[in-house]
């Protein structure tokens, strides 16, 4: 049980594109996603909090105009990066996690971003 | 704030021998105490948690982990390492952040290599 699934595993795109990546919980209602940024070698820096039917909770120094993050529903979460440049280039993350705040989260495999 | 650290980049260990991932951390109040691995271009599955309760925490894959309050240490531990338990372990503690939200921080990732 508790399966996060993510979408797209990989993604190569042009400057200046906007990317949208998915992360729904297949199996349990995810009161609580997460969305995370790791560059090589690095542990995962937590970019975003998302609660549903509500505004993100953005990380300091995360633009949130620059990765929108829309969590419309208990099992799906989106986030958007938009106008892409190579700097952005990374691996995301995302997690989910039932109410009780003793309960693992739970992660996606991760989209690979490449922007060329 | 509280944090996490893993003071081992990398650990090698033959294949059969006890393998031990370290990791000690630092939060305000009774800590919420998880391992995760990631195998490559993989996002993190959960292994075990310590909440309460007994010391030494039994997990996925024959992994355990012994919580010592007096060291602040959760270290990982596995009786007989295999080849296929080559991966990054990640060290992570849950703490409240406020607005009834609760944060998970990593540590920065211990490289274990079983060498056949």
């Amino acid at each position: 049980g508790a399966v996060v699934s993510q979408h797209p595993s990989w993604v190569i795109c042009k400057s200046g594109t906007s990317v949208k990546i998915e992360c729904r919980s297949l199996d349990f209602q995810a009161t609580t996603m997460f969305w995370y940024r790791q560059f090589p070698k690095q542990s995962l820096m937590l970019m975003a909090t998302s609660n549903e039917g509500s505004k993100a909770t953005y990380e300091q120094g995360v633009e949130k105009d620059k990765f929108l993050i829309n969590h419309a529903s208990l099992t799906l979460s989106t986030l958007t990066v938009t106008s892409a440049h190579p700097e952005d280039s990374s691996f995301y993350i995302c997690s989910a996690r039932v109410s009780a705040s003793n309960q693992p989260q739970h992660f996606g495999d991760g989209t690979r971003l490449s922007i060329l | 704030a509280q944090s996490v650290a893993q003071p081992e980049d990398q650990v090698n260990v033959a294949e059969g021998n006890p393998l031990t991932v370290k990791c000690t951390y630092s939060v305000s109040g009774n800590p919420y105490l998880f391992w995760y691995v990631q195998y490559p271009n993989r996002g993190l599955q959960f292994l075990l948690k310590y909440i309460t309760g007994d010391n030494l925490v039994k997990g996925s894959y024959g992994f355990e982990a012994e919580f010592n309050k007096s060291q602040t240490s959760f270290h990982l531990k596995k009786p007989s390492a295999l080849v296929s338990d080559s991966a990054l372990y990640f060290c992570a503690v849950r703490a409240y952040s406020g607005a009834g939200s609760y944060q998970l921080t990593f540590g920065k990732g211990t490289k274990l290599s079983v060498i056949p």
